[in-house]
């Protein structure tokens, strides 16, 4: 069965340096996202992709986040100068196209701010 | 921010036995309703989802019921077993939009002991 593909799977940074989350959504789908869980929260949506732009962003979604699709398979979030609060685990999900359909999410990066 | 609540944070139940899972919502524009199991260092896997226009979805042990006016929402596992034993989230989200961004619950823990 397709899947979702996260990398790193682990990702450690100092404080204030630029780290880039990488994803590889089914092929086939159209619609690419971006969750974060800190360790006891819940999953928080941050920000929705589609047809190469943003859809929808949370208030989490600064401007300290961007992504991007490079190219047609892989989809990145760049988070620009880390701060501590940035340290969670961050999921990529997809899903093939327009109405309702269940997200399918990767295993996560659990990124690690120092 | 407190749209999607899931009230137990753990649960046990003896193998064989059946498991309810509960769930509740506050905003009346979600329209679909989704659950996720999830284990240790892994992402969210989609176990099954209802429309608003219904009220029950079955597949296999798992049965999810929706209760619109109470904005309750339920996930029957029957019977229980010890490999069901894994975080569990509901998920809600609002409209047919290009967006369709899920807001998750805190999630339950579930045990099932052998």
């Amino acid at each position: 069965e397709p899947e979702v593909t996260q990398t790193p799977s682990h990702q450690v940074t100092q404080m204030g340096q630029e780290v880039i989350l990488r994803c590889v959504p089914i092929s086939n789908h159209l619609y690419f996202y971006w969750y974060r869980q800190i360790l006891g929260q819940k999953v928080e949506f941050l920000v929705s992709f589609y047809n190469n732009e943003i859809s929808e962003k949370s208030e989490i979604f600064d401007d300290q986040f961007s992504v991007e699709r490079p190219d047609g398979s892989n989809f990145t979030l760049k988070i620009r100068s880390t701060k501590l609060e940035d340290s969670a685990m961050y999921f990529c999900a997809s899903r093939p196209g327009q109405g309702h359909s269940p997200l399918h999410f990767g295993n996560g990066t659990r990124l690690t701010v120092t | 921010d407190q749209q999607v609540k899931q009230n137990s944070p753990s649960l046990s139940v003896q193998e064989g036995r059946i498991s309810i899972l509960n769930c509740d919502y506050t905003n009346s524009m979600f329209d679909y309703f989704l659950w996720y199991k999830k284990y240790p260092a892994e992402g969210p896997t989609f176990l099954i989802s209802i429309s608003s226009i219904k009220d029950k979805n079955e597949d296999g042990r798992f049965t999810v019921f929706l209760n619109k006016s109470a904005k309750h929402l339920s996930l029957h596992i029957v019977p229980s077993q010890p490999g069901d034993s894994a975080v569990y989230f509901c998920a809600a989200s609002e409209g047919n939009n290009a967006g369709n961004m899920l807001t998750f619950g805190g999630g339950t823990r579930l045990m099932v002991k052998p």
